[in-house]
């Protein structure tokens, strides 16, 4: 079945270490897109790919990084510029960017020590 | 950017009752999806409805774009409809703006 592998589900970090979190998706959609989520709140958005070898910041995309080396792939690097960054990570796709559905992943838990 | 309201924010029912989530937000879209995310983090695309009215099931929404809202229906509702329930919504050319969410629990 087609659909969006993140990983790792969980994972700690020290504090002042860079640590990327993979997002594969198998749905041949052209966009991807990371959101954070903290407790109890909505979700957003950190950065976006509209295609392949492009991608733009979303509203908080200080202190992280991505790439967008193939279609599948879309990792995300949380470095320790980072000052809060303790959340629930969620990558999403969508077949085009713009007025269309977006799939989500399971989620990817990191928590700071 | 455009805003993204939902209400109520906390939502407690009974087991087989019936309930209406309303999201309201501040510009004109062209892409409203509602989304329920389970205990566990999943979220899953329930309705993409910019406009006019959808069903599925138990639940069904309406959206009134020239009103700037949109609600979705629960009928005869199940402890598995628990969870947090989001209204997304995307100006022309912008990015998909999310509300805060309504949380959904239904108890046996």
């Amino acid at each position: 079945d087609g659909g969006i592998t993140q990983s790792p589900k969980y994972l700690f970090r020290k504090e002042g270490q860079n640590v990327t979190l993979s997002c594969e998706q198998n749905l041949n959609h052209d966009a991807m897109y990371w959101y954070r989520q903290d407790p109890g709140q909505g979700l957003r958005l950190i950065y976006y790919s509209q295609i392949v070898n492009d991608f733009q910041k979303g509203d908080i995309a200080e202190g992280y990084s991505v790439s967008r080396e193939k279609k599948e792939s879309f990792p995300l690097t949380v470095t320790s510029a980072q000052k809060n960054p303790t959340a629930f990570y969620l990558c999403a796709s969508s077949r085009g960017f713009g007025a269309n559905v977006l799939t989500f992943g399971a989620g990817s838990r990191l928590t700071v020590l | 950017g455009i805003q993204v309201e939902q209400s109520p924010p906390d939502l407690i029912l009974q087991e087989g009752a019936n309930s209406t989530l309303r999201c309201n937000f501040s510009d004109s879209v062209n892409n409203l999806q509602w989304f329920h995310q389970n205990p566990w983090g999943q979220l899953i695309n329930l309705f993409y409805i910019p406009s006019g009215t959808k069903q599925n099931g138990r639940l069904s929404a309406t959206t009134v774009a020239t009103e700037r809202y949109s609600l979705l229906y629960i009928s005869s509702s199940q402890t598995t409809d628990s969870g947090v329930y989001f209204c997304a919504v995307e100006a022309a050319g912008n990015k998909l703006t999310f509300g805060g969410g309504t949380r959904v629990l239904v108890k046996p």
